[in-house]
């Protein structure tokens, strides 16, 4: 079974700065997707970034990236300039051929004005 | 509007009561999700539905029943509440196998508790 993996469950940031968040998953699979999404205060669930596991060039959405690194299995998620609209909680997601979402554990992320 | 709408948004239950949570969806979509989310344990999948005649069980389906009354309309229902059932509670769509990665969309959440 695939298993998703978010091995800091908070990270603080200063504003303006980078940060970046961890993931790593498990399957079987080599065609999937994953995904980050934002959970913020008002605990709408918000897309942030989508990576297809077949294309090897990282997605950019804006002020955020992701290293997408398929060998290892490992999906980290950067943060450019960091605001204050950006703490949140942040989940990591993989979803693969059945079209089920595995959720990882969510990692919390403080702007430090 | 919103897309996807759950109703209620909040609810306060009592132990032993038969509730439901109702899910709307305007997007066109036939895939439809429940998902409930716990501090420290990310979402969960509880049931799932293809379509108006194919429900499948999630990760966590005990103590749930679920009723897909349309293409837009997707039930979860507690028939015995108990306080472990207190969680955020959300529905999500997709369009799979529509183009692209088939994002799920999600509802606002309800969040139960069970005293």
């Amino acid at each position: 079974a695939q298993t998703v993996t978010q091995s800091q469950p908070e990270m603080s940031v200063q504003e303006a700065e980078t940060v970046t968040l961890s993931c790593t998953y498990d399957t079987s699979e080599s065609d999937y997707y994953l995904f980050w999404y934002k959970q913020p205060p008002s605990r709408q669930m918000i897309l942030v970034i989508r990576q297809e596991a077949y294309k090897q060039q990282n997605a950019t959405e804006n002020r955020f990236s992701v290293n997408f690194q398929k060998a290892a299995k490992s999906f980290s998620l950067k943060i450019s300039d960091s605001q204050l609209g950006d703490a949140a909680m942040y989940f990591c997601a993989y979803r693969g051929r059945d079209d089920k979402i595995i959720f990882g554990k969510g990692t919390r992320l403080h702007i430090l004005p | 509007d919103a897309d996807v709408t759950q109703t209620p948004r909040n609810r306060i239950t009592k132990t032993g009561k038969r509730i439901m949570l109702e899910c709307s969806q305007t997007k066109g979509h036939d895939r439809m999700y429940w998902y409930r989310q716990d501090p420290g344990l990310g979402l969960r999948l509880i049931y799932y539905s293809f379509d108006v005649k194919d429900i499948n069980k999630g990760e966590i389906s005990d103590g749930y029943s679920v009723s897909r009354q349309a293409q837009a309309k997707f039930s979860l229902s507690l028939e015995s509440a108990i306080p472990n059932q207190t969680a955020l509670y959300f529905c999500a769509t997709s369009d799979w196998p529509g183009p692209g990665p088939n994002e799920q969309f999600f509802g606002p959440g309800t969040r139960l508790t069970v005293l």
